[in-house]
């Protein structure tokens, strides 16, 4: 079975301070991607990547980097977390099209 | 205009009956579609994708295809309590591998 690991389910971070997220796949997929879902907006693409060190802006990357060393891991960054970036976080692996396999989400509170 | 549209619901139906999701996209040139579920507190699973007109059946579950009228359907039959969930429908806008997610139908299966 494909697994997508995020590091932390719950976060609670106070404004201004740098943000990780860190996602592992073990399944040698060539694309990831960082979601976000809130409530009546549905589930909005931050960033994605097709391969090591390459990265694609998504719907909504402003506020946010991303970071892709290793083939493996998918790392979302927030440089200066701001309240309106409470969310859930969801990162996902795919090998190609639309079957994406999703991590168990990361629910940031920024206070 | 969203670019994938859903009703939100919630959508209602009693167990045994026949569960109609919808779905509306706006680029006419999308190839594939594919619709997810997600049950509370867990993250999207993909049940159904389809990329030819007409009808695709798996168990239980039909997507329907209408390009012309750029509407996407996902019928559930004999319908059980286990399938109350959130079911997202997504689009690889653009033509490209990033899907775009709609904000999802609730649907509950009342016993």
């Amino acid at each position: 079975d494909v697994k997508v690991t995020q590091s932390s389910r719950y976060l609670v971070k106070r404004t201004g301070e740098k943000v990780f997220l860190e996602c592992v796949q073990d399944m040698d997929h060539e694309n990831m991607f960082w979601y976000r879902q809130d409530p009546g907006l549905g589930l909005r693409l931050i960033y994605f990547s097709y391969d090591v060190k390459m990265k694609e802006k998504g719907d909504i990357p402003e506020g946010y980097s991303v970071s892709r060393e290793k083939k493996e891991r998918f790392s979302l960054i927030l440089e200066s977390a701001s309240t309106n970036q409470t969310s859930m976080y969801l990162c996902a692996s795919s090998l190609m099209g639309g079957e994406l396999f999703f991590g168990e989400g990361s629910r940031l509170t920024v206070l | 205009q969203k670019e994938v549209e859903q009703n939100s619901g919630p959508l209602s139906v009693p167990e045994g009956a026949i569960a109609s999701l919808n779905c509306t996209y706006s680029d006419r040139g999308s190839q594939s579609f594919f619709w997810y579920r997600q049950y509370s507190g867990k993250s999207p699973e993909l049940i159904m994708f389809i990329y030819s007109n007409g009808d695709k059946e798996d168990g239980r579950f039909t997507a329907q295809l209408n390009k012309a009228s750029q509407y996407v359907s996902l019928l559930i039959r004999d319908s059980q309590p286990s399938d109350s969930a959130t079911y997202l429908c997504a689009v690889p806008l653009g033509g490209n591998e990033k899907l775009t997610f709609g904000t999802g139908t609730r649907l509950t299966i009342i016993p």
